[in-house]
């Protein structure tokens, strides 16, 4: 079975500064997609960045980006130029292949500060 | 228009009551999911359907009761719920089942509180 690890309960960073949140995951799968998704306080999930398994190249989406270590099973997320806004709960997900389940992380609350 | 919309936002109701939630999306989305987030943890996948068929059922009681009577609807009946099913209701939607990188859009979910 698969499953997602988030070591960091809590994470805080100053406003402008970057913070890096950890994820590894455990799967024998070769082909899969993993997934950062964020939830604000009282506010809906919403989709941070995606990584296909099969790309080499790290994905980036603005201030966000991840580094992907397929042999590791590690996809830790950076942010940088941190910004109140992205105060949130973070949570990592992993999808096998050609099926419908995300497994998630246990999830990291990231608070920025002024 | 990438929305989408749960009712209600929040419910209360007695252990013999039964009641729905609704979840709608009008992004044209084949799969559509439930999910049970309680306080402080990671949401927990509880059915999906794709292309209106119930595709996966995460085991989940038989007091929840799902439904999809369209491809843009979602219901989750429930009826004879205990105090533990309390937790935040999420629906999501996808593109298509199991599609590659598709995200899941989530709604912003119903809250339950079963007395």
């Amino acid at each position: 079975a698969q499953t997602v690890t988030q070591s960091q309960p809590e994470m805080s960073v100053q406003e402008a500064e970057t913070v890096t949140l950890s994820c590894t995951y455990d799967t024998s799968e070769s082909n899969y997609y993993l997934f950062w998704y964020k939830q604000p306080p009282s506010r809906q999930m919403i989709l941070v960045i995606r990584q296909e398994a099969y790309k080499q190249q790290n994905a980036t989406e603005n201030r966000f980006s991840v580094n992907f270590q397929k042999a590791a099973k590690s996809f830790s997320l950076k942010i940088s130029d941190s910004q109140l806004g992205d105060t949130a709960m973070y949570f990592c997900a992993f999808r096998r292949y050609n099926t419908d389940k995300l497994i998630f992380g246990t999830g990291t609350r990231l608070q920025v500060f002024p | 228009d990438t929305e989408v919309t749960q009712t209600p936002k929040h419910l209360v109701m007695g252990m013999t009551n039964k009641k729905s939630l609704k979840c709608e999306q009008h992004m044209g989305h084949r799969a559509m999911y439930w999910y049970k987030q309680k306080a402080k943890k990671p949401p927990e996948l509880m059915f999906v359907y794709s292309y209106e068929k119930l595709s996966i059922n995460e085991s989940v009681p038989s007091r929840f009761s799902p439904e999809c009577p369209n491809s843009s609807l979602l219901n989750l009946h429930l009826h004879a719920l205990q105090p533990e099913d309390s937790a935040l209701y999420l629906c999501a939607s996808s593109q298509v089942p199991s599609g590659g990188t598709y995200e899941q859009y989530f709604g912003p979910g119903t809250r339950l509180t079963v007395t």
